[in-house]
């Protein structure tokens, strides 16, 4: 069973709209999460990287929320573009240095449309 | 282009025929990795290397896979005896770890397809 849940699986959004994007997570023990995107037939790019001291972390339009109580994150978009059509992904990581036990969720797929 | 880069980026194959192939890292990133992703789902932690040393493999990497950093630059992975379900993308990622917290920087990734 993934350890990483996201949702929903795919939205679609009009061009100037925000969306929120959830990830759900029982891996433990934490380390950090990240956010990646992923456009199609590319690899993912860092978006950001919270540990478990962190709430929030913004970059650009995207800002990562973080409960590590809930074990539950979210990644806001803001003021969406054409742009931002992508497979957004959630990364948790466990609490050594092991990249074994980074633990990948299945992305959520945004389109946004004009 | 000073990203991470990977060749070739698509590959057709038939079943049971070997295939290799290449990442080169940003330079001096000592850390180097290797991802498989089937569509629609995240990536899957395949290896990674230190510098020229394999420091982990997933229990994903059977015994037909095998991948090298010979020299601490560029790497290769390679699947011997390909079967139907090899197809996928394989993403090379590299960083400059120190020590804490760090960024991947992916490549465009490696699409296979077995025939």
């Amino acid at each position: 069973k993934n350890q990483v849940e996201q949702s929903p699986q795919s939205l679609i959004i009009l061009e100037g709209k925000n969306c929120t994007l959830q990830c759900n997570y029982t891996v433990s023990p934490f380390s950090n999460l990240r956010w990646y995107k992923q456009d199609t037939g590319r690899g993912p790019v860092s978006l950001t990287i919270m540990t478990f001291s962190e709430n929030t972390k913004s970059n650009g339009r995207y800002t990562a929320t973080l409960d590590a109580d809930t074990k539950q994150s979210s990644l806001h978009i803001t003021a969406s573009q054409l742009s931002d059509s992508a497979s957004y992904i959630c990364v948790v990581s466990a609490g050594d240095d092991s990249w074994g036990k980074l633990q990948f969720g299945a992305g959520t797929q945004v389109v946004v449309t004009p | 282009d000073t990203g991470v880069s990977q060749n070739p980026r698509h590959k057709i194959t038939k079943r049971g025929q070997n295939v290799t192939f290449r990442c080169d890292p940003i330079s001096e990133h000592n850390r180097l990795y290797w991802y498989r992703q089937t569509l629609g789902q995240g990536p899957e932690f395949l290896t990674y290397f230190q510098n020229e040393a394999q420091l982990e493999k997933s229990r994903l990497l059977s015994d037909r896979f095998s991948a090298e950093r010979p020299k601490g630059s560029f790497s290769t992975l390679e699947i011997q005896r390909t079967e139907q379900g090899d197809s996928a993308m394989y993403l090379c990622a590299s960083s400059p770890w120190t020590g804490g917290l760090e960024t991947q920087y992916f490549g465009p990734g490696t699409r296979l397809l077995v025939l």
